[in-house]
């Protein structure tokens, strides 16, 4: 069965410095990854997703996160964080029936 | 294209009500996917309609049902509501073809049981 596990549940960065939010995942088959966000009351976007194609993928917003088999990671990163990044970040894995696997998310804070 | 809408976006309902919910998706996804929201569980799947049937089913009872009209826009239903059900309820749309895909979300609907 396919799951993720995200290892932090809160973040706090400080505006301008890198950001690293960590996800390993389990699955027994190359899977589908994506990684979404969600803002305060609102619904949840899509930041990537990585489909095999490359290993390093690039997403919105200066987010991009590199798919490691070796480690079985996919970590997401951006180089400088902005006060928009707050949020919560999801790591989700897609089963072999095409549902979606969310973590348990990662709460982003970031101050000035 | 305009984006995944639900309706309502806030709901307030007693234990034992029933509870129906609205899920119009991106224009040409055939696929609606639900998924419950909740501090403790964290995001769970629900279920998956595809062309008017389920597809696709979570661990909830029944319930927790839903279906699927045939311009793709989808219900769910939730009868004889128990406090734990209060959560958000998201709704996500694709084409439905299947196989590394992208599932796009509505702002969902959060729901309040007293």
């Amino acid at each position: 069965a396919q799951s993720v596990t995200q290892l932090d549940s809160h973040v706090s960065v400080s505006e301008g410095t890198p950001v690293l939010l960590r996800c390993n995942y389990s699955s027994s088959y190359s899977p589908s990854l994506f990684w979404y966000v969600q803002h305060p009351n609102k619904g949840l976007q899509l930041l990537l997703k990585y489909t095999s194609a490359a290993t390093l993928v690039k997403g919105i917003n200066g987010f991009e996160a590199e798919f490691k088999k070796s480690e079985t990671s996919f970590h997401l990163t951006k180089p400088s964080a902005h006060m928009s990044d707050a949020a919560e970040y999801f790591c989700v894995v897609e089963s072999v029936t095409d549902k979606l696997i969310f973590g348990t998310g990662t709460r982003l804070q970031v101050f000035p | 294209k305009a984006g995944v809408t639900q309706t309502p976006r806030y709901l307030i309902k007693t234990r034992g009500q029933q509870v129906t919910l609205s899920c119009s998706p991106i224009s040409g996804h055939r696929s609606v996917s639900w998924y419950q929201q909740t501090p403790g569980q964290g995001l769970q799947f629900l279920f998956e309609y595809f062309s008017e049937t389920q597809r696709n089913k979570g661990n909830f009872p029944g319930r927790f049902s839903g279906r699927q009209f045939s311009n793709s826009r989808s219900e769910m239903n939730v009868s004889t509501l128990e406090l734990g059900d209060s959560a958000l309820y998201l709704c996500a749309s694709s084409s439905g073809q299947g196989g590394q895909e992208t599932q796009y979300f509505g702002p969902g609907t959060r729901l309040l049981v007293l």
